[in-house]
């Protein structure tokens, strides 16, 4: 199985929209309603930002979204601020208890 | 409020044991799979494998199936990642993340929350 495909960088400017994509196969981001994206900060464990390719934990801003459109997700970050930047993760069920994520996207707040 | 905890860094040498441990705390941990993801130094996020403490049940990715050992003590509501023989291959950062609650029929695909995390250091 391999890894979902995420641009190595994205980059904006405060209050600009960037969004980064994640490009699977019908086994996974395309065969199920499963995709999760997540933040890291450097040196800190990964935080959930999205689950079910578009909802939003309790706590994560809506600056944040989420969609899907056959084997590739996207995820949205509006507003940029300037704690946004970091890494993001997308990752997706791909059945029989397995999950695979994507390479991981660094975001830059110019 | 819900916790995992995980134990601290260590420094080991190629073919030593190792066992590292993710404690949770603020809910029943018999009642959610616990997975455990490796990222390997600059590198990004793999899935390791899955375990439900209330019945050992069990599941590892192809990449670590026989690699790696995943275990559970749920009378200590602690989870276990070890390995029999390090490689510095091994070297990376290792979270446990705990997976949303199963009801009848239905369980749900993402992660929350992460452990902080246990670096493991394989040197010669």
């Amino acid at each position: 199985q391999s890894a979902l495909t995420q641009p190595r960088s994205v980059s904006g400017s405060p209050g600009q929209s960037v969004t980064i994509s994640c490009t699977g196969t019908s086994s996974d981001v395309g065969g199920y309603n499963y995709v999760s994206w997540y933040q890291q900060h450097p040196d800190k464990a990964p935080k959930l930002m999205i689950y079910d390719v578009s909802k939003r934990p309790s706590g994560v801003p809506d600056r944040f979204s989420g969609s899907k459109s056959g084997n590739t997700a996207s995820l949205t970050i509006s507003g940029l601020q300037a704690e946004d930047e970091a890494d993001y993760y997308c990752c997706s069920y791909a059945g029989s208890y397995f999950w695979v994520f994507g390479g991981g996207t660094k975001l830059t707040v110019l | 409020e819900v916790q995992l905890v995980q134990s601290g860094a260590e420094v080991k040498k190629p073919g030593e044991s190792l066992k590292i441990s993710c404690k949770g705390s603020g809910y029943r941990f018999t009642n959610y799979w616990i997975g455990w993801v490796r990222q390997m130094p600059g590198k990004g996020l793999e899935w390791m494998g899955i375990i439900y403490p209330g019945d050992s049940d069990t599941r590892y990715s192809p990449s670590f199936q026989g690699q790696v050992t995943i275990s559970a003590d749920k009378s200590i509501s602690t989870a276990y990642l070890q390995w029999s023989s390090l490689k510095a291959s091994d070297t990376a950062m290792y979270y446990c993340a705990r997976r949303g609650y199963c009801s009848t029929g239905s369980c749900p695909n993402w992660f929350d929350p992460w452990g902080q995390g246990t670096l493991v250091t394989v040197s010669s």
